[in-house]
């Protein structure tokens, strides 16, 4: 059973930078045929994607946010990162990392995904 | 961005209610969709992908359809573990997006 687990600071100030990790467990990253993601939700609000990034490091990140994100990954670690510069209190939000699995060519869902973290921006 | 619709944005409904949730799509998106229904202070589950592929382990009173713009979760006997908010996401093309939420409610 594949389990993904979120750390980072809780609390972000203003125009920091953002920085989470997801440690996976019960697969290897290295194995290939998945994508591993970043999913914000900003309190009592819906979801949003911000990216993505294979084992190799192919990204591809959400153009609403691509300016100030990085996704990278550490396979001798089993973990995939999350960089998101210059916060503001719009970003504010619960992070979650998850699994994407592939039904076709750039065509990914969901299927695990970590607890989730909340992270507040503020001074 | 592909834009997704939902509803009704709230429903509320009793234990052993058929249940329907509509999700529709700004373009056409082929069966490209997939349900997730989240809990208060949980991850999001996925219960659903390709518009009508149950996820393994999720309950078989748990059903999808449709394809193009216009989609459908139904719940054929609502249990009390299934009072949750159900999200719909396109996965046809970038950036991938969800739908705003359905919230289920008790009657």
């Amino acid at each position: 059973q594949v389990q993904l687990q979120e750390s980072g600071p809780g609390l972000v100030k203003p125009s920091q930078t953002l920085s989470l990790t997801c440690t996976v467990s019960g697969g290897s990253i290295s194995s290939g045929g998945y994508y591993w993601s970043w999913i914000r939700q900003h309190p009592g609000k819906g979801l949003e994607w911000i990216g993505y990034i294979y084992y190799s490091g192919s990204t591809y990140y959400n153009p609403s946010l691509k300016s100030r994100v990085t996704i990278s990954v550490d396979t001798s670690k089993n973990q995939f990162s999350l960089k998101l510069s210059s916060v503001t209190a719009a970003d504010t939000a619960v992070y979650y990392c998850a699994r994407a699995r592939g039904i076709a060519k750039g065509r990914y869902y969901f299927d695990y995904w970590g607890q989730g973290t909340l992270v507040t921006v503020s001074s | 961005d592909i834009q997704l619709t939902q509803s009704p944005s709230f429903l509320s409904a009793s234990v052993g209610d058929r249940v329907t949730i509509t999700c529709r799509a700004s373009q056409g998106i082929s069966s490209y969709l997939a349900w997730y229904q989240q809990k208060p202070g949980k991850a999001p589950k996925l219960l659903i992908y390709a518009a009508s592929t149950l996820q393994s382990g999720v309950p078989s009173r748990f059903s999808g359809s449709g394809s193009g713009t216009e989609f459908t979760l139904t719940i054929s006997s609502l249990q009390p573990e299934d009072f949750a908010t159900y999200y719909c996401q396109q996965l046809n093309s970038y950036p991938f997006t969800f739908g705003p939420g359905t919230k289920v409610d008790i009657k």
